[in-house]
């Protein structure tokens, strides 16, 4: 079964350090899309990124950082320089084709605090 | 401004009542998710609709009802069969059925009581 675990609950840094929050993924398709959402204290989800499985090639967003293996089936996403703004919840997901339509798996989230 | 509206952003119920949340977008996307987030849970999928007039149960189901009559708005009901109805109820859209990208609205936190 289609299934994403975010192992790390929650993690909490001091400003200017780095993190990693990790993804671990499972899935029958040979086809397949993974994304990082972010969700700040207000409750929407913002989309950060998109990543399909037949590139592995590590992307960079400004502070931004995304590396995707697909030999150990992770997507982990690294924040460089963290700043107070980027607490949130953070979601991995994973795409699904079931019946004809799109779904997407989520993970169930991992809570970064950023410290002044 | 495109996007996707949710109202009330809190919404507060007695047990055995209906309660409707709205979800509209101005994006004419074609297909819109309704999500149930729980604290430690993720996002589970409720029901989503690919085009006007046609809608599938996700996961959990049991004890809500959608509709879709417009391209812009999919309203989820949440019937007095929900057993556990307390929970923030997410709306999402994406493009078209063959689009991952979903783009969420704010979010209805409701309380049942």
């Amino acid at each position: 079964a289609q299934k994403v675990t975010q192992a790390q609950t929650e993690i909490s840094v001091v400003e200017k350090e780095d993190v990693t929050l990790d993804c671990v993924y499972e899935t029958r398709d040979t086809t397949y899309y993974l994304f990082w959402y972010k969700q700040p204290p207000s409750g929407e989800l913002v989309f950060l990124i998109r990543r399909n499985s037949f590139d592995e090639q590590n992307e960079i967003s400004g502070r931004y950082s995304w590396n995707f293996q697909k030999s150990t089936s992770s997507f982990n996403f690294t924040i460089t320089a963290s700043q107070v703004v980027d607490s949130a919840v953070y979601f991995c997901a994973l795409s699904e084709f079931f019946g004809g339509y799109n779904k997407l798996i989520f993970g169930a989230g991992t809570r970064l605090a950023v410290h002044p | 401004d495109g996007g996707i509206t949710q109202s009330p952003k809190y919404l507060f119920r007695k047990e055995g009542q209906n309660v409707t949340l709205s979800c509209e977008q101005n994006l004419n996307h074609d297909a819109m998710y309704w999500y149930r987030q729980d604290p430690g849970q993720g996002l589970r999928l409720i029901y989503y609709s690919q085009i006007v007039n046609d809608f599938q149960k996700g996961d959990i189901a049991e004890g809500y009802s959608v509709s879709r009559e417009k391209k812009e708005s999919f309203p989820l009901t949440v019937t007095s069969a929900q057993k556990n109805p307390t929970a923030f109820y997410l709306c999402a859209s994406s493009k078209d059925r063959g689009t991952y990208e979903q783009y969420f609205g704010p979010g209805t936190r409701l309380t049942v009581t």
